[in-house]
């Protein structure tokens, strides 16, 4: 089944404690990003990777790293995390087809940062 | 910048109404423009896609039109289901495989 993996699902932390979120998919997809779900403000992107070594800022990059070393994996780290990184954090693929690749994305991670 | 703008406030409706959701995008380029739909506890997921002026995107009963003279998108049904019950989003693509969201609008369909 073609899917977009998170991992965790849910993940309570404290102040500072560097914590990293997996995404992992198994279409072959060139693009992967991560966004950021907040109340009033929809999805803000973070940062997105169009292949294997090559990741570049979204809109709302502050605080976060990611990385790309396998095609199939696109994990979140928040080295020193924050209360206002307190969030619903989704991860995304697609193929690098240009505008009309579908975007699927993975299930969620809800992150408390208390 | 490009950017994508949904109407204000959740919709709450009969079963069986007529549901439509105003989005309207900036005019930046050539963008394709997209509605995604979020069921609660899971990620988003493509409804309806359109990719040039005047097409029109249709799934699950659901329909929008690509309408460049008013840089418009919005999303109707003509006869919603309890089911239908979630969070819509808008989006337009920009960029190298980059997309631009709306805000969502939360409906919530009553029996």
């Amino acid at each position: 089944e073609a899917q977009v993996t998170q991992n965790p699902r849910y993940l309570i932390t404290v102040t500072g404690k560097k914590l990293t979120v997996t995404c992992s998919q198994n279409m072959n997809h060139e693009y992967m990003s991560w966004y950021r779900q907040d109340p009033g403000l929809g999805l803000r992107q973070i940062y997105y990777s169009m292949n294997v070594e090559v990741t570049d800022k979204g809109d709302v990059p502050e605080g976060y790293k990611v990385s790309r070393k396998e095609k199939r994996n696109f994990p979140l780290i928040l080295e020193s995390p924050s209360p206002n990184q307190t969030s619903l954090y989704f991860c995304a693929s697609s193929f690098l087809g240009g505008v009309k690749a579908e975007a699927f994305f993975g299930q969620g991670t809800r992150l408390t940062v208390v | 910048g490009d950017s994508v703008t949904q109407m204000e406030g959740p919709v709450t409706l009969s079963e069986e109404a007529f549901l439509t959701i105003n989005c309207t995008y900036t005019a930046t380029g050539y963008p394709s423009l997209f509605w995604y739909v979020q069921y609660p506890g899971e990620g988003l997921q493509l409804l309806l896609k359109a990719t040039k002026a005047d097409d029109k995107g249709s799934n699950k009963g659901f329909e929008a039109t690509y309408r460049k003279e008013t840089t418009s998108f919005h999303l109707e049904k003509g006869s919603v289901q309890v089911s239908d019950s979630a969070v819509y989003f808008c989006a337009r693509s920009y960029g190298n495989n980059r997309l631009a969201f709306g805000k969502g609008n939360q409906v919530v369909v009553i029996p």
